[in-house]
């Protein structure tokens, strides 16, 4: 079994809907992190969690929110969804700092029309 | 806060030898990661480099000068299944900045 997953895979939404994207790690790390990726753009940080009580915005948060419910779970919300916000989103955990290896889920491919 | 540039496309044939460049400027760095990503897939690690000097993994090495805020990824050995896309990463004291990836091409 993978040790980061996330669902959906894919999904296809329209402007202005409530959209959830569920991250699981199974690594037992406390970090967990959400990340953006655009064509030429790399990996942008939308929000990272060092634990349950600590969750933190990243570099390009507006138009998103975030829940830890538990040490394995870390789920992102675009709370009324845009076509910009058309991109691929990866959740990824690492046991400890900015140095220490990130562990990236498959990835959701979200459209929003 | 930190940035780092590397070039966007690099192509090369089987077999070849490339090097893929990173530079970067940061008011805190504590080492630099290198990231492989093959179309629609995962980023999955490679390498990390926290001193100076050259890390050898197989075919890959990754290499670090803070003297002068550049490293590099080199592939030796191209083969077909090394097109990807190539990111580093600068790791500051609780989260990283990655690059924007360059798109490794190996021409048969």
């Amino acid at each position: 079994d993978a040790d980061v997953t996330q669902t959906p895979r894919n999904r296809i939404t329209k402007t202005g809907k409530r959209i959830m994207l569920e991250c699981s790690q199974t690594k037992g790390h406390d970090r967990m992190y959400w990340y953006r990726q655009d064509p030429g753009l790399g990996l942008r940080l939308i929000y990272y969690s060092f634990d349950v009580k600590d969750i933190n915005k990243g570099e390009i948060s507006d138009g998103y929110s975030v829940s830890r419910q538990a040490q394995a779970k870390f789920s992102l919300s675009l709370e009324s969804a845009i076509p910009n916000q058309t991109a691929l989103y990866f959740c990824a955990t690492s046991e400890g700092g900015g140095t220490d290896t990130q562990y990236f889920g498959p990835g959701t491919r979200l459209t929003v029309l | 806060g930190q940035s780092l540039e590397q070039p966007s496309e690099v192509t090369a044939v089987e077999g070849a030898i490339v090097q893929i460049n990173c530079t970067y400027q940061t008011s805190g760095f504590y080492g630099l990661s290198w990231y492989q990503q093959h179309d629609g897939g995962a980023p999955t690690f490679l390498s990390y480099n926290a001193l100076d000097g050259l890390e050898e993994t197989g075919r890959f090495s990754s290499f670090l000068s803070r003297s002068d805020s550049y490293g590099y990824l080199l592939l030796q050995e191209l083969q077909m299944k090394d097109s990807a896309s190539y990111f580093c990463a600068g790791g500051g004291p609780d989260i990283p900045t990655f690059g924007r990836g360059t798109s490794l091409i190996v021409h048969p």
